[in-house]
């Protein structure tokens, strides 16, 4: 079955410690989206890429950084400097349309839930 | 700017009652594109509807139906004979002709439904 994958599931982080959220999806997609949920405040956006190699910051892409290297992935780090990083986080992609407007809708995984140790 | 405003943080039903989530939009785009979402309690964000600010039409889908008025920027969605399966987290949000295929989220509804 087409979809995202997203793992793990729950993951901890020390204080000072990077650590990577892995999102793949094999919907043939060429954008993909990182969110970050807190209780309350829906849905922000931190990165998104429209095309290999090349991605922008969302509105909370500060203490973050992400790669996309190959089409179907778009792993995202949170970096010590992201000082309160305990979230839900939850990657999405959606296609390009070809029309300038289509704006499709995006297609999301099941979430990483992160927490500080 | 681009703005979602969802003001019903939770709403309660009791089974079978029908229920309204009201969701109001700002932008300054005369194309859009309006989302709900479904996220139940697995976290998954379930796509429901799309629609375009040049389509006012109301749309049914079984139980679900959405109402869409540009004259008041309101997309109100709602449940009818409501089920407990329907308890969820559902969003808005937002898409404009120029923000590429960036979404703006209304900050939810938790509707929980009462058996």
């Amino acid at each position: 079955d087409g979809g995202i994958t997203q793992s793990p599931k729950y993951l901890f982080r020390k204080e000072g410690q990077n650590v990577t959220l892995s999102c793949e999806q094999n919907l043939n997609h060429d954008a993909m989206y990182w969110y970050r949920q807190d209780p309350g405040q829906g849905l922000r956006l931190i990165y998104y890429s429209q095309i290999v190699n090349d991605f922008q910051k969302g509105d909370i892409a500060e203490g973050y950084s992400v790669s996309r290297e190959k089409k179907e992935s778009f792993p995202l780090t949170v970096t010590s400097a992201q000082k309160n990083p305990t979230a839900f986080y939850l990657c999405a992609s959606s296609p390009m349309d070809s029309r300038a407007y289509s704006n499709q809708p995006q297609h999301f995984g099941d979430g990483t839930r992160l927490s500080i140790l | 700017a681009q703005k979602v405003t969802q003001a019903q943080t939770e709403i309660s039903v009791v089974e079978k009652e029908d229920v309204t989530l009201d969701c109001v939009y700002e932008t300054r785009d005369t194309t859009y594109y309006l989302f709900w979402y479904k996220q139940p309690p697995s976290g998954e964000l379930v796509f429901l509807i799309r629609r375009n600010s040049f389509d006012e039409q109301n749309e049914i889908s079984g139980r679900y139906s959405w109402n869409f008025q540009k004259s008041t920027s309101s997309f109100n969605f709602t449940i009818t004979a409501s089920q407990v399966v329907d308890s969820a987290v559902y969003f808005c949000a937002l898409s404009g002709s120029n923000t590429g295929n960036q979404f703006y989220f209304g900050t939810g509804t938790s509707l929980t439904v009462i058996p």
